[in-house]
């Protein structure tokens, strides 16, 4: 299973909406509307931050939104602030009843 | 409070074996699917192996199968991957993770795919 493609890094200034996409195949995520997204900051555990596509656990902000066209699914972060930077990985469950990650994505606030 | 708690990291030669653990608590674990997913230095994350919640479904990425043998222990709260034939690509801090799940409105047990809970890691690196 080949991880699904991110872009290595995406910059924006501080309040600022910036976009992650994550493009992977019928067989994940354009064939499911399972595809999760999570930020990990340096040294730490991945946390979850989009469930489902668009679906935020409880606690995590209303400024992180997720949607999917096709074989594309995105994350949007809106009004960035510098706790946003971090790495982000998007996930997507497959064809073959296992999961696949991004390759993730560097989020730098100017 | 959730928590998954790994060890059993280290340093090893290669070809050797390892065994990790992780100790769940807060939370039934008997009820939850789980898996281990590892981040080489520097790398982005790579799902290893998953295992449903009574133990009877397995899974492993192709590049630890035959390798890897991921296990549970329901009475003990405890999963574990006994790691065999090591090799450098290794090599890379293991987590556990939770598989989160919910009941819809007619009852049916439905899997979100997506991993909501996670362990803070152990460092496994394989070298001479």
């Amino acid at each position: 299973q080949s991880a699904l493609t991110q872009p290595a890094s995406v910059s924006g200034s501080p309040g600022q909406s910036i976009t992650i996409s994550c493009t992977g195949t019928s067989s994940d995520v354009g064939g499911y509307n399972y595809v999760s997204w999570y930020q990990q900051h340096p040294g730490k555990a991945p946390k979850l931050m989009i469930y489902e596509v668009s679906n935020r656990p409880s606690g995590v902000s209303n400024r992180f939104s997720g949607s999917k066209s096709g074989n594309t699914a995105s994350l949007t972060i809106s009004g960035l602030q510098a706790e946003d930077e971090a790495d982000y990985y998007c996930s997507s469950y497959t064809s073959s009843s296992t999961k696949v990650f991004g390759t993730g994505t560097k989020v730098t606030v100017l | 409070e959730v928590q998954l708690v790994e060890s059993g990291g280290g340093l090893v030669q290669p070809g050797g074996s390892l065994r990790l653990s992780c100790a769940a608590s807060g939370f039934t674990f008997s009820s939850y699917e789980m898996n281990w997913v590892r981040q080489a230095p520097g790398k982005g994350l790579e799902w290893v192996s998953y295992i449903s919640s009574s133990g009877s479904t397995i899974y492993y990425a192709d590049s630890v199968k035959g390798r890897f043998t991921i296990s549970r222990d329901n009475a003990k709260n405890s999963l574990y991957l006994q790691m065999n034939s090591l090799r450098a690509e290794d090599t890379a801090v293991y987590y556990c993770a939770r598989d989160s799940y919910y009941y819809d409105s007619s009852g049916y047990y439905m899997s979100s795919h997506c991993y909501d809970y996670w362990g803070q890691g152990t460092l496994v690196t394989v070298s001479s």
